[in-house]
């Protein structure tokens, strides 16, 4: 079982640039999260998803969309990146039981 | 919002000393869990407290959840080098899914050897 995967594993962007994180898992798990972590400030909800076909914002939004077309892939864009999203950026996953988060390696993405 | 507040956030020990990390929530919580991030990779969980009052020990790792419910602690006895990391409080979100889960800040843990 690979768990939850994350691609890329590095990206430099320039500022104005999009791209797309991808987030796989291989758990079935109902549930997937996006996370940004910065260093003091611990780990902060983007958007998440409730099921298949479901997005919800989480506590910093803005500036990213989010896609859950299939069950088993969370996708995360930056349609215009800025300096300000330069962070670590770990995906998770948890069933319908208990709220139990699996998290990827992480992306790390610097924006220029 | 909820917020979720972690001290300290650095700690640096000799090993063989005890550590501890505090966590202490704005609200009451349903249950709260905790996390370790080794130096570059990814949280993983550690373990989910759920009854006022309830002690668990994972070896040397004694975790709390106070009797009201807003606070947590971690204490490591005797810590080894292979302690090192940073180490997350996380509980429900009080607004919104309580699927989703509001992390404190971390408390970086360095064991000198």
């Amino acid at each position: 079982n690979a768990g939850v995967t994350q691609t890329p594993k590095f990206r430099v962007l320039k500022t104005g640039q999009s791209m797309t994180l991808l987030c796989a898992q291989d758990m079935n798990h109902e549930y997937m999260y996006w996370y940004r972590q910065d260093p003091g400030m611990g780990l902060r909800l983007i958007h998440y998803s409730v099921g298949e076909g479901t997005t919800a914002k989480g506590e910093v939004p803005d500036g990213y969309n989010v896609s859950r077309l299939k069950k088993q892939n969370f996708l995360l864009g930056l349609e215009s990146a800025a300096p300000s999203q330069t962070s670590v950026y770990f995906c998770a996953s948890s069933s319908t039981g208990a709220n139990v988060l699996t998290f990827g390696a992480g992306s790390r993405l610097t924006v220029l | 919002g909820q917020q979720v507040m972690q001290i300290p956030q650095y700690q640096h020990v000799q090993e063989g000393e005890d550590f501890t990390t505090y966590c202490n929530s704005s609200t009451t919580l349903s249950n709260i869990q905790w996390y370790k991030q080794r130096p570059g990779g990814h949280p993983v969980f550690l373990i989910q407290l759920v009854k006022s009052g309830e002690v668990k020990k994972q070896k040397r790792l004694t975790f709390q959840f106070g009797e009201a419910k807003k606070n947590s602690s971690l204490h490591i006895t005797a810590t080894q080098t292979t302690d090192v990391g940073t180490y997350f409080c996380a509980g429900p979100g009080s607004s919104g899914s309580a699927r989703q889960l509001t992390f404190g800040s971390g408390t970086q843990l360095t064991v000198l050897p």
